[in-house]
């Protein structure tokens, strides 16, 4: 099964970019999803990639895959207060359940 | 419906009662799936259905947890004889799962506290 890898926690000053990582043992996963979850609500799908892509980019966000190291970046441009919540990355394993790594929670400071 | 909508938001059971915990997917997405975040962190998956039939339950405890999604109603997810570690948030997700659609869409969790 998929076994999902996140650093727990990111600190940034407001304006920098914040970049937070991810590692994933099953590389048959189509579809890779970062989902972003602020306090009391769910899962907020914010981007995906397909697996045969490097990267995409989507206005502030940047998704950076490594498949030989089955590695997953996000990078967010000038990070804003709003953005403090927690990162979940996400791969789907074998019967198209979406298997969740612990999540980093982004904090953004003045 | 266009969300995933979920009830109740929250719901408060003492040890040992029942709790029921409700999901309306999204119309025409034929998945659904439960998920239980006992912190902060770490969603847990419990269950999913394709359509009104289970597609896999590895995640489901055996012995208190129930769930059923029939036609024309919400899914539902049932603990009997709640216990106090059974405390959590519980999220249902609906995806459609075709070769252009994969992403799963969640509501807005149920928080069950056992007291």
């Amino acid at each position: 099964g998929e076994d999902v890898e996140q650093s727990l926690f990111l600190s940034v000053r407001e304006g920098d970019s914040s970049v937070i990582n991810c590692t994933y043992t099953d590389s048959s996963s189509t579809y890779l999803y970062w989902y972003k979850q602020e306090p009391g609500a769910g899962l907020q799908l914010l981007t995906y990639i397909f697996s045969n892509m490097d990267m995409k980019q989507d206005q502030r966000l940047t998704v950076l895959l490594n498949k030989k190291d089955k590695h997953l970046s996000l990078r967010i441009a000038d990070t804003q207060t709003g953005d403090s919540a927690i990162y979940f990355c996400a791969g789907v394993r074998g019967s198209y359940i979406p298997t969740f790594g612990r999540g980093t929670s982004l904090i953004v400071h003045p | 419906g266009e969300e995933v909508a979920q009830t109740p938001k929250h719901l408060v059971r003492g040890e040992g009662q029942k709790a029921k915990l409700y999901c309306a997917p999204i119309k025409g997405h034929s998945y659904v799936f439960w998920y239980q975040q006992v912190l902060k962190n770490e969603f847990k998956f419990l269950i999913s259905f394709q359509n009104e039939n289970v597609f896999d339950e590895t995640g489901m405890p055996k012995e208190r947890f129930s769930a059923k999604c029939l036609p024309n109603s919400p899914c539902s997810l049932e603990i009997q004889a709640t216990k106090l570690e059974d405390s959590a948030v519980y999220f249902c997700a609906s995806s459609q799962l075709d070769t252009e659609n994969t992403e799963a869409f969640f509501g807005q969790g149920t928080r069950l506290t056992v007291v």
